[in-house]
């Protein structure tokens, strides 16, 4: 069966400080990939998304990044962080349409 | 652009019947899904419609209509444990592929 696994859970990281988010993917090949951010009490956020190893597309423009190194695993970064970054990230893959989340990373910028 | 109206909260008591509603605007639509997705947890899907009508799955049923740009979901005999927030999302055409829009979601609160 397929799995996704996301990490660290949470963090705490001051302003101007670099970010890196990984999720990884088991039990499919080539799956479609994707960061959300959900910010306090709001919808999801579509912030980045990739059909392929280093097809990336941005959705929104930021001060974020992502990478997609190899076919199941799909990093989000930042080089300095602002507070408005904070949120709940969640890494998706697809089948069929439907999107599969994993478990979340919590982010606050103080 | 895309754009889904919900109902920010909605309130009901255990074993009741409660419908959220949500109207979309989009350029281009493929289907209309329900997620759930409790207090400090990861989104799970519940339901979609890519057709006009009713789709049943258990206690939780999804209506969508087309030319009304319109779906729900209803939640049957409510549990505690429904209480969560509810997001409709409708598939759009990306590059290539189809992706999520969410809506904003709407918080349900169950009451014994």
């Amino acid at each position: 069966s397929q799995t996704i696994h996301q990490w660290p859970a949470t963090l705490v990281q001051p302003v101007g400080s670099p970010l890196s988010l990984e999720c990884t993917v088991e039990g499919t090949s080539n799956p479609n990939l994707y960061w959300y951010r959900q910010a306090a009490g709001r919808g999801l956020q579509l912030l980045f998304y990739s059909v392929g190893i280093g097809q990336i597309s941005s959705e929104v423009p930021q001060n974020l990044s992502a990478s997609r190194p190899q076919d199941r695993q799909f990093i989000l970064s930042s080089k300095k962080l602002l507070l408005s970054d904070s949120g709940f990230y969640l890494c998706a893959w697809s089948v069929g349409g439907e999107l599969f989340f994993g478990e979340g990373s919590r982010l606050t910028v103080l | 652009g895309q754009s889904l109206e919900q109902p920010s909260e909605v309130t009901a008591v255990e074993g009741a019947i409660v419908q959220i509603n949500c109207t979309y605007q989009t350029s281009g639509f493929y289907g209309l899904s329900w997620y759930q997705q409790h207090d400090g947890g990861a989104p799970t899907f519940l339901s979609y419609n890519a057709l006009d009508g009713l789709e049943e799955t258990g206690r939780f049923s999804s209506f969508l209509s087309r030319s009304d740009s319109y779906g729900y979901l209803l939640l049957q005999e409510l549990q505690m444990k429904d209480s969560a927030s509810y997001f409709c999302a409708v598939r759009d055409q990306g590059t290539g592929f189809q992706k999520l829009v969410f809506g904003t979601g709407t918080r349900l609160l169950v009451s014994p």
